[in-house]
């Protein structure tokens, strides 16, 4: 999976909790990305990072809120977890990003339950 | 609005034939392709790639062919073998963030 790992791998938690997923990589690329793949929907983008510090927002943010204060690291935060977060949870990582001609390399997913 | 999209969403084949995937996009501007594969409980898996200068691009055993007129793509796979079996992305580079927008994917199976 390129250097990317995901933490945890597998969470339970209830309504209301808030909940991080952590993402690292030690390819030190510039860009991450943070998806969900559900059935129907394929992976969508929830936020994308273009470097320490630098976030936006993808086509399915709401209730989902990113931060990356090192190279490595980008986490995922819900702020307060519904049942319609369900998901599966896919960071990704680029060299170049917007570039139109690079390739995202994907970490082995977080399975998220909301109860 | 942008969307890539596969014609099946299933396709079983015997071991040793070969698999053919299709996909369709809409975004002529699309310029980048990427085909994954996903295996159950794991992360999309870049298989190979192709840019819109080329036609067709070979790697072990698979082979993209594009075609720009028909906005189409595929993915064959040689001598398919049980190891093969997974859902298979296509993706287009061309998000409006950088992101890719993936097709709905086509789950191959492999009969022994």
């Amino acid at each position: 999976d390129a250097g990317i790992t995901q933490s945890p791998r597998h969470k339970v938690t209830e309504t209301g909790t808030p909940v991080t997923l952590r993402c690292h990589q030690t390819e030190n690329h510039r860009y991450m990305y943070w998806y969900r793949q559900d059935p129907g929907h394929g992976l969508r983008l929830i936020h994308y990072s273009y470097g320490v510090k630098d976030t936006d927002k993808g086509e399915v943010s709401d209730g989902y809120s990113v931060s990356r204060s090192k190279t490595e690291d980008f986490l995922l935060t819900l702020e307060s977890a519904t049942s319609s977060q369900t998901s599966v949870y896919f960071c990704a990582i680029s060299p170049r990003g917007r570039d139109s001609t690079d390739t995202q390399y994907f970490g082995p997913g977080t399975r998220l339950t909301v109860l | 609005g942008e969307s890539v999209g596969l014609h099946l969403p299933t396709l079983s084949v015997q071991e040793g034939d070969n698999s053919i995937i299709n996909c369709a996009y809409s975004n002529s501007a699309s310029d980048y392709f990427i085909w994954y594969k996903q295996e159950s409980g794991k992360g999309p898996q870049f298989i190979i790639d192709i840019r819109s200068n080329m036609d067709k691009r070979q790697g072990q055993r698979v082979t993209v062919l594009l075609n720009k007129t028909v906005k189409h793509l595929s993915l064959q796979i040689a001598a398919t073998q049980p190891g093969d079996s997974a859902v298979y992305f296509c993706a287009d580079t061309r998000g409006s963030q950088g992101n890719l927008i993936f097709g709905k994917g086509t789950k191959l199976s492999v009969k022994p």
